[in-house]
């Protein structure tokens, strides 16, 4: 059974500062199937980044994904107030066949 | 613009059945670029998939929920729905649910419903 472990749980920035997300799967995952979603509460959660380093539609630049094999990264390059929240990595493919990451909340530090 | 809507009893009683319904508009249900599924966040915890259905009824359940879980879809109505039973507390959580892309060899899970909180309690 594949395990996505998202790390750190909590990330403390400042606007401005560079974020570092980091998605590591206990066995390999086709970075085809990699995806990132950004969740904010009260809200349904938005599609980010698709085949590991793909910007979803309207996303903008300063979201960059990365990342093959087990480990994968999303980086936000220059932190906007709206870009804090909670970050799922997500994976399609092996058993079980959807699963998502814990999670890594992005807080104003 | 496609826009998914969930509806269903906010209240379920412990060992009772689950039932919810997601409403697809602006877009066909019956498009085979597309499955649809059903995903829950418990609170204070991470997302989780139940499971996924095709127009044509194919599904895919979640090895962990499958036992309790039925997904079902009726393409007349454009809706899509989901019985999970013998519910317990362990089951409260936001459901949400969602289209599952398939474009090339990618697959993601765009857009999603605004979630629907289930509260199990007698």
């Amino acid at each position: 059974e594949i395990v996505l472990t998202q790390s750190p749980g909590t990330l403390s920035l400042s606007p401005g500062e560079r974020a570092t997300l980091s998605c590591r799967a206990s066995q390999s995952v086709s970075s085809n199937y990699l995806t990132w979603y950004q969740h904010k509460p009260g809200q349904a959660p938005r599609l980010l980044i698709y085949g590991a380093y793909n910007r979803a539609t309207g996303i903008p630049d300063r979201f960059s994904g990365s990342g093959s094999g087990t480990d994968f990264t999303l980086t936000i390059s220059r932190l906007e107030p709206e870009d804090f929240a909670v970050y799922y990595c997500q994976q399609y493919g092996s058993s079980p066949l959807i699963t998502f990451g814990q999670g890594t909340r992005l807080e104003i530090k | 613009q496609l826009q998914l809507q969930e509806s269903g009893p906010g209240l379920v009683k412990p060992s009772e059945t689950l039932s919810l319904t997601c409403t697809v508009s602006g877009d066909s249900i019956s498009n085979s670029d597309y499955s649809w599924g059903w995903i829950r966040q418990p609170p204070g915890k991470g997302l989780e998939c139940i499971g996924t259905i095709y127009y044509s009824g194919s599904t895919y359940y979640n090895p962990s929920l499958k036992s309790r879980v039925t997904i079902s879809v009726d393409t007349s109505k454009s809706q899509f729905s989901l019985k999970l039973s013998s519910v317990t507390a362990a089951d409260a959580a936001v459901y949400y649910c969602a289209r599952h892309r398939y474009s090339g060899s990618y697959r993601w899970f765009d857009p999603w419903g605004q979630g629907t909180l289930v509260t199990v309690s007698s």
